[in-house]
């Protein structure tokens, strides 16, 4: 089975703090994801990543900035960051081979900011 | 552009009854779709996916749902609820090609014993 592993599940940091996320999935991912979930906004997509040291911009960047040195691990950062950014965050991994693969969830960091 | 909507943020069902929950795409290429299901404090798990093998799916835990490209609906169905499946299903689409989900905005499920 596949597994991503995300390091927290719960952490809470002070506004202005830069904060990292991160993520490690152990199947050899080409793709790897991070998406915010909110009540009523489902999930919304912020970073993706085709390959290491690539990066692409999801639907709400802003604020973030993610980091891919490896294959296996893909980092989430929060340069400064802002109440409105507490949520649940989750990571995902897909292999590239057909497009009909999933992408397969780690467990989620519930980030507290205050 | 691609996209997914899910009817009703909250459905509640009676232990043992049916369970419908709607899912409806747009896209102008034939999408692969998937179900998920999200239990409280988890991450999001596989239900089933369509990829145009057959237009009714089977997935785990005795769900199923059926493509019908004329409705452009994917909905997911399971003939008698239990109080296991109270979670959150997201519907998701996929176009052809290396690109990401696009989810829809997640049903929450509530089982009443």
């Amino acid at each position: 089975d596949v597994k991503v592993t995300q390091s927290s599940r719960y952490l809470v940091k002070r506004t202005g703090e830069k904060v990292f996320l991160e993520c490690v999935q152990d199947m050899d991912h080409e793709n790897m994801f991070w998406y915010r979930q909110d009540p009523g906004l489902g999930l919304r997509l912020i970073y993706f990543s085709y390959d290491v040291k690539m990066k692409e911009k999801g639907d709400i960047p802003e604020g973030y900035s993610v980091s891919r040195e490896k294959k296996e691990r893909f980092s989430l950062i929060l340069e400064s960051a802002s109440t409105n950014q507490t949520s649940m965050y989750l990571c995902a991994s897909k292999t590239e081979g057909s497009g009909n693969q999933p992408q397969h969830f780690g467990d989620g960091t519930r980030l507290s900011i205050l | 552009a691609q996209s997914v909507t899910q009817l009703g943020s909250h459905v509640s069902v009676s232990e043992g009854a049916l369970v419908l929950l709607r899912c409806n795409y747009s896209s102008s290429v034939p999408p692969y779709l998937f179900w998920y299901v999200q239990y409280p404090n988890q991450g999001l798990q596989l239900l089933l996916k369509y990829t145009s093998a057959a237009t009714l799916v089977k997935g785990i835990n005795g769900f199923e749902a059926e493509f019908k490209k004329s409705e452009t609906s994917f909905h997911l169905t399971k003939p008698s609820a239990h109080m296991s499946d109270a979670a959150e299903y997201f519907c998701a689409l996929l176009r052809p090609g290396n690109t990401p989900l696009v989810f829809g905005k997640g049903t929450r499920l509530s089982v009443i014993a």
